[in-house]
């Protein structure tokens, strides 16, 4: 199994662009999250989903953020506009079932906004 | 508030030492206890935690849980360069896919 795969890798983007994230979870999982890291507040959690449903999204920080999953193969994570303090690592975690077994992470995005 | 609270921040020690990391937290419906060791990537999984006093070990690695006092330590002996890595807690509320994550301990060991 290939784990979680992310992409981009790195993103450079300019101050009020859109920016998408992509995020490919391990088959047969079934729970797939979304983090943001910074060195100031540590891993923070976005949003959720289960069976490809999003079960608590408080956690995204305002309306520019956005996150689909239109299939368990597949979600989306998008900021438009970005701004400079969106810069962090943005990290994709998926596990089977709800309950009592570990996250798997992704190798995360790093976005840097100008 | 739920929360998760890790200690030290950092901590540097000589190859050979014995260190101890503390996570204490308060969390509504206390469902599990997540160590991760992450390092310039993604964090891994060490260990799940769910009951009291029941010690998990891996190699050099061992983590206990306290559900009373609510808190929990992950011990590593004998350290190597190979473990200078960010050691994440992460404890999981039992309403839901809700996790929450300590802002982790940075160790660094040096020959």
């Amino acid at each position: 199994d290939a784990g979680v795969i992310q992409s981009p890798r790195h993103e450079v983007t300019e101050m009020g662009q859109e920016v998408t994230l992509r995020c490919k979870p391990i088959s047969g999982h079934n729970s797939l999250f979304w983090y943001r890291q910074t060195m100031m507040r540590g891993l923070e959690l976005l949003i959720y989903f289960n069976n490809n449903v999003p079960i608590d999204d408080s956690g995204m920080p305002e309306d520019r953020f956005s996150a689909k999953m239109p299939n368990a193969s597949f979600s989306t994570l998008k900021i438009q506009p970005s701004e400079p303090r969106d810069s962090a690592v943005y990290f994709c975690a998926s596990r089977a079932g709800t309950a009592y077994n570990e996250q798997f992470f992704g190798p995360g995005t790093r976005l840097t906004v100008l | 508030e739920d929360k998760v609270v890790q200690s030290p921040l950092s901590l540097v020690v000589h190859e050979g030492d014995t260190v101890t990391l503390n996570c204490s937290y308060e969390v509504t419906n206390f469902r599990s206890l997540l160590w991760y060791k992450q390092e310039k990537k993604a964090p891994t999984f060490l260990f799940m935690l769910t009951s009291s006093g029941i010690e998990k070990k891996s190699g050099r690695l061992s983590s206990i849980l306290d559900k009373k006092e609510l808190f929990s330590i992950l011990n590593i002996t004998a350290t190597q360069t190979g473990d200078s890595a960010i050691y994440l807690c992460a404890v999981e509320g039992n309403t839901g896919n809700q996790f929450y994550f300590g802002t982790g301990t940075s160790l660094t060991v040096i020959p």
